[in-house]
């Protein structure tokens, strides 16, 4: 099946810095999301973005879909950023979501 | 708003004692899912149902079973059988199981076995 790999594993950024998160696969995608777990389980969607480019505010993400990758870019992070990002794909006529392992964030203050 | 509700929040069960986990959706959304979650780990898929009356097993179902008598509800079961059901749950809906639709996810429910 397809593999997903996430990285880093963990992040510890201080407040205000910037950062990326990387989402590698291993087989061409139908769909592809970007969730933030907050530290009380809640999953929140950030991103449907099987190509191209969005941007949300502080966050933007990128998928080549191509080069089998997606990227999730945080601006002037905040406390509130903490959590663990995942990305979760679809390939073809699958009826499930895989979700990698995700990245740990803490934002210090 | 529309959303998901999962209930309760927290749930102790006792060895050899079943227990149901609740799942409520007003977003008129067709498909339905159970996923769990263990310390540190991604999210593994129990049962998903397309429709009503219709569900399908997932790559971890054993020890679980679910219903979909109703549109809005997903409830799962979480059996004697389940040997190690300490972990996460979460419940999700789509408008269909297409490629192209994504998840919203409800809140959650802790399960921990004394």
């Amino acid at each position: 099946g397809i593999q997903v790999e996430q990285s880093p594993p963990d992040l510890i950024l201080q407040e205000g810095a910037n950062s990326t998160l990387r989402c590698n696969f291993s087989d061409s995608v139908n769909n592809l999301q970007w969730f933030h777990q907050n530290p009380w389980g809640q999953l929140i969607n950030l991103f449907y973005i099987p190509s191209g480019t969005k941007q949300n505010g502080r966050l933007s993400a990128t998928t080549v879909a191509t080069e089998r990758y997606s990227l999730l870019y945080i601006s002037s992070s905040q406390t509130t950023d903490s959590g663990v990002y995942f990305c979760a794909l679809r390939t073809s006529g699958t009826y499930k979501y895989i979700f990698g392992t995700g990245t740990r964030l803490k934002v210090l203050a | 708003d529309g959303g998901i509700t999962q209930s309760p929040k927290y749930l102790f069960r006792k060895e050899g004692q079943n227990v149901t986990l609740s799942c409520e959706q007003n977003l008129n959304h067709d498909a339905m899912y159970w996923y769990r979650q263990d310390p540190g780990q991604g999210l593994r898929l129990i049962y998903y149902s397309q429709i009503v009356n219709d569900f399908q097993k997932g790559d971890i179902a054993e020890g679980y079973s679910v219903s979909r008598e109703k549109k809005e509800s997903f409830p799962l079961t979480v059996t004697s059988a389940q040997k190690n059901p300490t972990a996460f749950y979460l419940c999700a809906s789509s408008i269909g199981t297409e490629d192209y639709y994504g998840y919203t996810f409800g809140s959650g429910t802790r399960l921990t076995v004394v």
